[in-house]
């Protein structure tokens, strides 16, 4: 089962940010919190990744609190591409496991 | 940016007959996944490959489906004697972490899916 809780789904207005919480109290030390998309049933795309630091890349940024127990995916300014399925993710880094998806967060972007 | 590709795009068949679904990962990838999502549901992992063994397979993959890497580049999934509830997405994944151009990669990367539909 995936070691992730997020909401069901959320709207955004195009143009503001769009921030995606997710919950994983159970995660541990080691493993990173990944985020991937699926736009209209097609193969999910790879957002970013973290450990702990805030980070930072040209699709999103992640915030992961202090504790590790949760994090955010903000989408800076969301526009109608961005409308999609969210799914965060507990994953070891340079592992080759499979990826364990969970329901994940239904996005839409409206006009 | 290197893409993984799978063919056919949508595959309408007969329950009983077999498919073969295809992919063709990143060409440096030495890692590969078949996952597979029915339709409103979850993506649900299948098979991971790796040296031409079977890494791990999940309870969805018995003796009806098999994996195969046939030649340095294509990677395929075949079922069997399809039945009814087999109708799904099926996503091909590839996977290889490691440094380029100074940037850390380190992302399973999937194709557009086949679309399978068993009548």
């Amino acid at each position: 089962d995936a070691k992730t809780t997020q909401p069901t789904s959320m709207d955004c207005a195009e143009g503001r940010a769009a921030n995606l919480p997710c919950n994983h109290s159970t995660i541990s030390g080691n493993e990173y919190v990944y985020w991937y998309r699926q736009i209209h049933s097609q193969g999910p795309q790879y957002i970013i990744h973290g450990l702990k630091n805030n980070e930072t890349n040209e699709m999103a940024s992640l915030i992961i609190t202090e504790d590790r127990k949760s994090s955010t995916l903000i989408l800076p300014h969301a526009t109608l591409r961005d409308t999609a399925v969210y799914y965060c993710i507990v994953h070891l880094l340079y592992n080759t496991d499979k990826l364990i998806f969970g329901t994940g967060t239904r996005l839409q972007v409206f006009p | 940016e290197p893409e993984v590709t799978q063919t056919p795009s949508h595959q309408v068949t007969q329950m009983g007959q077999e498919v073969i679904l295809r992919c063709v990962p990143i060409s440096n990838h030495l890692y590969f996944y078949w996952y597979r999502q029915i339709l409103g549901q979850k993506v649900e992992f299948l098979v991971s490959f790796y040296n031409n063994e079977i890494s791990e397979k999940s309870e969805i993959f018995d003796d009806q489906f098999s994996v195969e890497r046939p030649d340095g580049s294509n990677f395929t999934l075949k079922i069997r004697s399809t039945k009814l509830e087999d109708s799904a997405m099926y996503f091909c994944a590839s996977y290889e972490y490691g440094l380029a151009g100074g940037l850390s990669y380190n992302e399973q990367f999937f194709g557009p899916g086949t679309r399978l539909t068993v009548l």
